[in-house]
């Protein structure tokens, strides 16, 4: 079975440009969530969908992120206009619907640079 | 503010030696979780504990969860060099919010 996957695994981009990046989450997994590593401080929740809808978005940032998953499936993040703070590896999550104790499987991350 | 504090921050060891890890907070949690990460890949779970006392072992690595749960250990025995990454506590808690609370991660190196 695959696993999370992510990409770009890399994106190095200029204040100001937009980036998207894409997760796709474990086939059949109904709960994805975004996550995000600054340097130097601990994995912050960023926002959680069942199936096609944001259940919880109360760890994006501000305006400048927008996260979609039409149809269910995979999930895009889009920054625009990315800021020098946006800068870190950004994590998507998937579970399964039910899950009792919310166990969740990790994506290999991208890793965001904005200069 | 940051609700689950780990300790210690980095850990250098030589191989064979024994070695916990804490995870601390002043917050209950429906469910705490352990994770591994490498470098350049996801977190990887470990085990999840949910009653408060419970221990749970996976090989050499024993996990528990503090009887108010609000905090948790990972005791690893006869550490090996296989065993370094990155280790990693989430909370989490029970119903609609999904979301994991973490901490910053304990830095492990087992030397040879």
């Amino acid at each position: 079975e695959a696993g999370v996957t992510q990409f770009p695994s890399h994106s190095v981009i200029e204040k100001g440009q937009t980036v998207t990046l894409r997760c796709d989450p474990i086939s059949g997994h109904d709960n994805l969530y975004w996550y995000r590593r600054v340097m130097g401080k601990e994995i912050k929740f960023l926002l959680h969908f069942v199936k096609e809808s944001k259940q919880d978005e109360s760890g994006m940032p501000n305006n400048r992120f927008l996260a979609e998953r039409t149809g269910g499936t995979y999930s895009t993040l889009k920054v625009q206009p990315a800021e020098l703070e946006d800068s870190g590896v950004y994590f998507c999550a998937s579970s399964q619907a039910g899950s009792s104790y919310n166990e969740q499987f990790f994506g290999p991350g991208t890793r965001l640079t904005v200069l | 503010t940051q609700l689950l504090e780990q300790s210690p921050q980095f850990l250098s060891i030589q191989e064979g030696e024994n070695l916990t890890v804490y995870c601390n907070s002043s917050s209950v949690f429906s469910s705490l979780q352990w994770y591994r990460q490498e470098p350049g890949e996801g977190p990887v779970l470990l085990v999840t504990v949910v009653t408060g006392g419970e221990v749970k072992k996976l090989k050499r690595l024993t996990f528990q969860f503090g009887d108010a749960r609000k905090d948790s250990s990972l005791h690893i025995t006869a550490a090996q060099p296989g065993d370094t990454g990155l280790y990693l506590c989430a909370g989490g808690y029970a119903g609609n919010n999904r979301k994991l609370i973490w901490g910053l991660g304990t830095s492990l190196a087992v030397n040879p």
